[in-house]
């Protein structure tokens, strides 16, 4: 049990279809993450909420639209994927302001787009 | 910007063997440098970390120690398990004032045969 609930654990889709992922953390954190990690490239960063305001937003495409309704709670909207973005995504909490805090990671959600 | 350089693999040890993946740094400053580490099917766990020059991070029988003479922080272990079978990842925060951002390795994968 790491802390960070992610759902669901695989997903399968047409580029056509809207879906959505689900993160939920139960560690008191004050920011959360969405990262891509794709075979044999390091890992992405996408989205950083802090207090539940977007910081940092590394380019990613429009076809991916995070939301981040409270503290606890981080979702990832998909819509019109493309076969690359078949990947692990991976989300993440962390307590910023208190120095070195690590990163806490879920297990993942691994997307298959058709 | 930070960045750091990890063996990339794969390694495949038998079990009790001696351990080392290599990781070096660049940075601006001293910031703190963390190994984690991504078992099958899971997400990515903090191993251990160092915040200064001369620490020693340590974890499960895994040490590293923040060299800032050759810039490396390289992970090591004595005596290898099966159990110990993962990726391994190094990583520092990324520069810049207000960034969130762990920059990471590609990733070090460890098969240990019995």
């Amino acid at each position: 049990e790491t802390g960070v609930t992610q759902t669901p654990r695989h997903l399968v889709m047409g580029m056509t279809n809207k879906k959505s992922l689900k993160c939920e953390q139960h560690l008191g954190h004050n920011a959360m993450y969405w990262y891509k990690q794709s075979a044999k490239k390091p890992l992405e960063l996408m989205f950083v909420y802090s207090l539940e305001e977007r910081v940092e937003n590394n380019s990613v495409p429009s076809r991916f639209s995070p939301e981040c309704p409270n503290s606890s709670h981080l979702f990832l909207h998909l819509h019109t994927l493309q076969p690359e973005d078949s990947a692990l995504y991976l989300c993440a909490s962390s307590q910023q302001g208190q120095y070195n805090s690590p990163l806490h990671f879920g297990n993942g959600t691994r997307l298959t787009v058709t | 910007g930070n960045s750091v350089t990890q063996m990339e693999g794969p390694v495949t040890l038998s079990e009790e063997a001696f351990l080392t993946i290599n990781c070096t740094y660049t940075a601006t400053g001293y910031p703190s440098l963390f190994w984690y580490v991504q078992y099958p099917g899971e997400g990515l766990q903090l191993l251990l970390k160092a915040t200064k020059a001369d620490d020693k991070g340590s974890n499960k029988g895994f040490e590293a120690t923040y060299r800032k003479e050759t810039t490396s922080f390289h992970l090591e272990k004595g005596s290898v398990q099966v159990s110990d079978s993962a990726v391994y990842f190094c990583a520092l925060p990324h520069s810049g004032a207000g960034s969130y951002q762990l920059t990471f390795g590609k990733g070090t994968k460890l098969s240990v045969i019995p």
